[in-house]
């Protein structure tokens, strides 16, 4: 069955240094991922999706991702964090019959000033 | 705003009740999901609807059940309602085609 893992709960990182949050996925065929955010008492918005090609993807707020298939990951950065980032991310895998999505336990994402 | 529009934004009631969560769908988008985000599952999918029809089923209690009427809004209907089914709950659609999912802002309800 596909699964989803986000190794790290939690991350804090200082206003303007870098960020990678890790994702790792299980599905047998080509994944379609995706990098969803929530930030307190919010939605789910989405950041970025990877469904085939260009294995770097960009997204909204400054965000990319890495499609790396021999390692299962696809790895969200941003080069420099602004305190706005501060909220929970979320890495999902879309399984091709089903249409659903599966999620990771999400990483909370602190910013310090 | 993705579009999604999700009624009521919060709800309390009590044990053994029944509630009605509504969604809307982004203008043409035929497909919603229904997605459920509590502390101790995470977001865990419940149910997805086509153009009205059931398509998918998930992890879903037979306490809970859905529909989406002609006009594409989706209601989820949970009842006998217990405390662990205080959560998050999340409609999201897609056009059926490319396959991403946009979410609304959730309906929050707390069980008492």
């Amino acid at each position: 069955a596909q699964s989803v893992t986000q190794p790290d709960i939690h991350i804090t990182v200082s206003e303007g240094a870098s960020l990678e949050l890790r994702c790792n996925y299980s599905y047998g065929a080509t994944p379609y991922l995706f990098w969803y955010v929530q930030s307190p008492g919010q939605g789910l918005q989405l950041l970025l999706k990877y469904f085939s090609g260009d294995t770097l993807v960009q997204g909204i707020k400054g965000f990319e991702a890495e499609f790396k298939r021999s390692q299962s990951s696809f790895n969200l950065r941003k080069p420099s964090v602004h305190w706005s980032d501060a909220a929970e991310y979320f890495c999902a895998v879309l399984t091709g019959t089903a249409s659903k999505l599966t999620f990771g336990t999400g990483t909370r994402l602190q910013v310090t000033l | 705003d993705s579009g999604v529009t999700q009624t009521p934004k919060h709800l309390i009631t009590a044990t053994g009740q029944r509630v009605t969560l509504r969604c809307s769908p982004r203008s043409g988008d035929l497909s919603v999901y229904w997605y459920q985000q509590s502390l101790d599952q995470g977001l865990q999918f419940l149910i997805q609807y086509y153009n009205g029809e059931e398509r998918a089923k998930g992890n879903i209690l037979e306490r809970f059940s859905a529909q989406q009427f002609p006009d594409l809004h989706s209601e989820l209907n949970l009842s006998s309602l217990e405390l662990g089914d205080s959560a998050l709950y999340f409609c999201a659609s897609s056009d059926g085609g490319e396959e991403t999912q946009y979410f609304g802002p959730g309906t929050r309800l707390l069980v008492l």
